[in-house]
């Protein structure tokens, strides 16, 4: 099945630094959604991206959708620690069907 | 809003036994689709329903099944359980339309399955 690779595998930053993630597809999608995950608990959705080139944020985040529309980017600013957590990226495929990403583990360092 | 709830928050089997997890949507939600999420494979989709109706289906073995009733509450069974099929099951619920603006799902917190 189609694989969404996300990079870094996992980060380890300061409290503070700004965090880059990406995604990267080999098929186009027509969305991005960016969820965080908190240990023993259901991913949360952070931002949806709907068009090429969009760039939206939420409080200290935003995302990119890449102009190719293979790629998308997550950017958090001044993290803190509750910012701990799985970051994924899913794309939709055959209708309400999601593909997600490989994930990226942050640990915030206080 | 109540959120997606997932009932139970975890279960321990032995293998040979069957198992039933239950997802109740949002209110006004049609589509639940269910996932399997292990260290090793990540969120793999199992199926999806929408308006009692499996809708799509990821690549799992028949003994992963699955239901919706008229309230939109979602049942997925796992039969002759595996060691293999220890994981947490999410359920997602969705307006199902995949309208623009729609989308994003809203996971409950899981069933953590454990086979033993």
């Amino acid at each position: 099945g189609q694989q969404l690779n996300q990079s870094p595998q996992s980060m380890f930053i300061q409290e503070g630094e700004d965090v880059s993630m990406n995604c990267t597809s080999s098929s186009i999608f027509n969305t991005w959604l960016w969820y965080k995950q908190d240990p023993g608990e259901g991913p949360v959705l952070l931002i949806a991206l709907y068009k090429a080139g969009e760039l939206t944020s939420n409080g200290r985040l935003t995302a990119q959708f890449g102009i190719t529309r293979k790629d998308s980017f997550l950017n958090i600013s001044a993290s803190i620690p509750s910012d701990v957590g799985i970051y994924f990226c899913a794309g939709p495929y055959a209708g309400n069907q999601f593909y997600f990403g490989t994930g990226t583990s942050l640990t915030v360092i206080p | 809003k109540a959120g997606v709830t997932q009932t139970p928050r975890y279960l321990i089997k032995t293998r040979g036994q069957q198992v039933t997890l239950s997802c109740s949507p949002i209110s006004g939600h049609r589509s639940v689709s269910w996932y399997q999420q292990t260290p090793g494979q990540g969120l793999q989709f199992l199926f999806e329903y929408f308006s009692e109706t499996q809708r799509n289906k990821g690549n799992f073995p028949g003994r992963f099944s699955g239901r919706q009733f008229s309230n939109s509450r979602s049942e997925m069974n796992v039969s002759t359980l595996e060691l293999g099929d220890s994981a947490l099951y999410l359920c997602a619920s969705s307006s199902g339309t995949g309208v623009v603006g729609n989308y994003g799902y809203t996971f409950g917190s899981g069933t953590r399955l454990t086979v033993v």
